[in-house]
């Protein structure tokens, strides 16, 4: 069985400031995916970044980056200049050797300005 | 259009009620998947269309929950004899092919009082 764990119910960054969320997984997939969504209030999954195992180079999306550790099966984003608007939760999914996400229980963010 | 449409936005329905829910798919997206999002949790898997036929139903909890898409793009989703326990977001998402984005609709809250 595939499982996506995120530890942190809620976390907290002032404005400008960088925040990091944890993820770990499990998996015996060789070729998997791995994705960071955002969930505002109006309920969207958006899309923040994707990372391919088979890529050694962490991904990276504007203000938004990981660090894939495949080793230690971590997966964690980090948020550089925190916004009001990205305030929201956070989930880690992973897709590997079917068409399914398997997400986390999430991580709700809180930007203070 | 222009994203992933759902319908109703809300639903709320007595127990032992029958509901449909309704996802239209961006145009030209082969590939739709339902999943169910309960209160503080992370969305999880119920059924994956690529075209109109269903290619992984194994989420799908119990012979209470059925889905199509005859034509190969809008979905239902179909809940018999509905149960309190059925209440969450149901939240659409569409992709093109496999392994490409999958794009989200902003989910039906259903609610079984």
């Amino acid at each position: 069985a595939q499982t996506v764990t995120q530890s942190q119910p809620e976390m907290s960054v002032q404005e400008a400031e960088t925040v990091t969320l944890s993820c770990t997984y499990d998996t015996s997939e060789n070729n998997y995916y791995l994705f960071w969504y955002k969930q505002p209030p109006s309920r969207q999954m958006i899309l923040v970044i994707r990372q391919e195992a088979y890529k050694q180079q962490n991904a990276t999306e504007n203000r938004f980056s990981v660090n894939f550790q495949k080793a230690a099966k971590s997966f964690s984003l980090k948020i550089s200049d925190s916004q009001l608007g990205d305030t929201a939760m956070y989930f880690c999914a992973l897709e590997g050797g079917s068409e399914k996400l398997v997400f986390g229980k999430g991580t709700k963010l809180t930007v203070n300005p | 259009g222009a994203g992933v449409s759902q319908t109703p936005s809300n639903k709320v329905t007595e127990k032992g009620k029958y509901v449909e829910l309704r996802c239209d798919p961006i145009s030209g997206h082969t590939a739709l998947y339902w999943y169910r999002q309960s209160l503080g949790q992370g969305p999880e898997f119920l059924i994956y269309f690529q075209g109109t036929g269903a290619a992984d139903d194994s989420g799908l909890p119990n012979d209470r929950f059925f889905a199509v898409r005859p034509e190969g793009s809008v979905s239902t989703l179909k809940i018999q004899r509905t149960e309190r326990g059925d209440s969450a977001v149901y939240l659409c998402a569409s992709s093109k092919q496999r392994e490409s984005e999958a794009f989200f609709g902003q989910g039906t809250r259903l609610t079984v009082v």
